[in-house]
Order: structure tokens, then sequence, then C-alpha cells
């Protein structure tokens, strides 16, 4: 079956714009989860959605960082203003109830701010 | 402050040899433990977890070590092949509360396998 998908694959913007990564979950799955990708680093936890809802915010690392899921199924992050330490590659992925820890995870949004 | 630490960014190892990928841990409260394997351009892809319960999890070349008075863990790959050429990324869970999925990741170690 399908995997997750992400869209845009890459994406260049200019500093102060704003932007939104879409992802697409494997269908089924209710829990969602986005972490980012800087250079050199892990990966970092963002948020987690438990079919609509997002008990767990903690990682959005400031109020210019958004995200939601509709349907139980498509999330978007949206960031806006964007800074040039923005820059990484945007992972989502999702899992299914059961085993919520054993996460699949989409080829990633490259995202560089210049 | 890295509760999950990869202190090799990098291994190089012959083909046929055995791989031994090392992950350092300080959250006592981490519950499972789990190794991603990512290609380039590609998202992670689930390798091999093992619950804190146990102390190893076997399925075919990969085996994982968890020694939980140490907070260490382990990745053994025998026989190596150079597929198996990739970054490996150790991920933990912590037990229950609003976190109940939420991994975190080290900073991951690049495999390289010669042939």
């Amino acid at each position: 079956g399908a995997g997750v998908s992400q869209s845009p694959s890459n994406k260049v913007t200019e500093k102060g714009k704003d932007v939104e990564l879409r992802c697409d979950p494997i269908s089924g799955h209710t829990a969602l989860y986005w972490y980012r990708q800087s250079l050199g680093q892990g990966l970092e936890f963002l948020i987690y959605f438990q079919g609509n809802s997002a008990p767990d915010k903690s990682g959005l690392p400031s109020d210019r960082f958004s995200a939601e899921r509709t349907g139980g199924s498509v999330s978007t992050l949206t960031i806006q203003r964007t800074q040039q330490e923005d820059s990484a590659v945007y992972l989502c992925a999702s899992s299914p109830a059961r085993r919520a820890y054993e996460q699949y995870f989409g080829p990633g949004t490259r995202l560089t701010v210049t | 402050d890295q509760q999950v630490k990869q202190n090799s960014p990098s291994l190089s190892v012959q083909e046929g040899r055995i791989s031994i990928l090392n992950c350092d841990y300080t959250n006592s409260m981490f519950d499972y433990f789990l190794w991603y394997k990512k290609y380039p351009a590609e998202g992670p892809t689930f390798l091999i977890s093992i619950s804190s319960i146990k102390d190893k999890n076997e399925d075919g070349r990969f085996t994982v070590f968890l020694n939980k008075s140490a907070k260490h863990l382990s990745l053994h790959i025998v026989p190596s092949q150079p597929g198996d050429s990739a970054v490996y990324f150790c991920a933990a869970k912590n037990a229950g509360g609003t976190s109940y999925g939420k991994l975190t990741f080290g900073q991951g170690t690049i495999l390289t396998v010669h042939p």
C-alpha cells in the first residue's frame, strides 16, 4: 500500500515569508508526528496528533510554528515569517494506534530559507 | 539536553564483518528503544526495537542489546553487507503521559560497508 507522502519535496523561500508543508499519512493510521532534522543533527520532535487533536505540542520551537490535522488524515505544518534557522528537512510520520512507537516516515520536505 | 546520544558519527566496516553501532541514553523513563535506518533523500525506516523489560532482540542479521544499568544499547549487524550502508538512528520512547508515541532520537551514525 501507499506510504506516507509529503509535499513539496523541496521548498526555497525568502526570509519573512510563510510556508505550508503537507503530510498524507498511511490510510488508517491514527497517530501522526512532525519532526525536523537540521544539518548534522538528529531528528527533533515537533508535534504529535492523535486523530485531529494534538496532545503534545511541546516541540514546536516558537509561536511562528503551527500545525493542524483534519479528518484524522492530512496534516499541514505552517511556519510564519520564516527565518534562516528554520532551514531543515521536515519529516512526517504516522503509526497505527496499537503500535504508536513504530513510526513510518515520509521522504521529508527540504526547506531552505534564503 | 541530549537525552539520546550516538557518540560515533561514522563507522566503516568490511563486508562480511560485524557492525556494532552504539547508543547511550540518560532518561530512566524511557521504556522502549528503536533503531531506524535512513538512506539519502528518504525518510527513516524502522529496523528493530526492544522493550525495556528485555535485554536482547534478534531479527535476522540484526540484533539489539539493551543494558539498562549502563543506559546503553547497541545494534549488531552480522554479516554486514554493502546495502547496509546508511545512517542509523537510535530512538527512545518515554513511558506514558501525553508524550505517548513521541520519539527522542540520537544524532545518527553513518555506516559504510566496503565490498
